[in-house]
């Protein structure tokens, strides 16, 4: 089972607006609409930020957006503020009914 | 307030044992699958497994099944991973997380180092 890819890094300066995307097969992110991604600063703890591909807990900003298409889901963040820098996670139920996460995505806001 | 609390940083050496904890709290606890996630220093989030606490039906992630166990006990609201035989590459900071929707880990624990080095 490998994790969901995820591309390393994603950079963009304040103000603009990123997506980072999460693939990964009919198994799991294409299979169902349990995906979320969680953000994790340095030193601490992850904090969900979208689950079930595009619902918002409450309290996230809504600058921050999510979607899936076949395989792939995003997460879009409009808006960037250096507070978003982090890393990102997504991840994903399965279809052996376990959760899979990707590998992570670095955000620098320039 | 919904709180994980997870017990403090360890230090083992390998071949001994373990047992950490994570406390819930400000919610039922019963009514929300609790899930284990390591973290190796410098590296990504990895699912291990997860526990329903009203009847501790488990299921694990294939890389951590037969390494772990994931118990709990709802008279306390506590949950547990443990290891039989630590190794050097358990390493790592593990994290608890209360899941939504059955998937979504929505609020987490701090998280508890644990260090294994002879």
């Amino acid at each position: 089972q490998s994790a969901l890819t995820q591309p390393g890094s994603v950079s963009g300066s304040p103000g603009q607006s990123i997506t980072i995307s999460c693939t990964g097969t009919s198994s799991d992110v294409g299979g169902y609409k349990y995906v979320s991604w969680s953000q994790q600063h340095p030193g601490k703890a992850p904090k969900l930020m979208i689950y079930e591909v595009s619902n918002r807990p409450s309290g996230v900003s809504n600058r921050f957006s999510g979607s899936k298409s076949g395989n792939t889901a995003s997460l879009t963040i409009s808006g960037l503020q250096a507070e978003d820098e982090a890393d990102y996670y997504c991840s994903s139920y399965t279809s052996s009914s376990t959760l899979i996460f990707g590998g992570g995505t670095k955000l620098t806001v320039l | 307030e919904v709180q994980l609390v997870q017990s403090g940083a360890e230090v083992k050496k390998p071949g001994e044992s373990l047992r950490i904890s994570c406390k819930g709290s400000g919610y039922s606890f019963t009514s929300y699958w609790i899930t284990w996630v390591r973290q190796m220093p410098g590296k990504g989030l990895e699912w291990m497994g997860r526990i329903d606490p009203s009847d501790s039906y488990t299921n694990y992630g294939p890389s951590f099944q037969g390494r772990v166990t994931i118990s709990a006990d709802k008279s306390i609201s506590t949950a547990y991973l443990q290891w039989s035989s630590l190794k050097a590459s358990d390493t790592a900071i593990y994290y608890c997380a209360r899941l939504i929707g059955a998937a979504a880990p929505d609020y987490w624990g701090q998280g508890t180092l644990v260090t294994v080095s002879s």
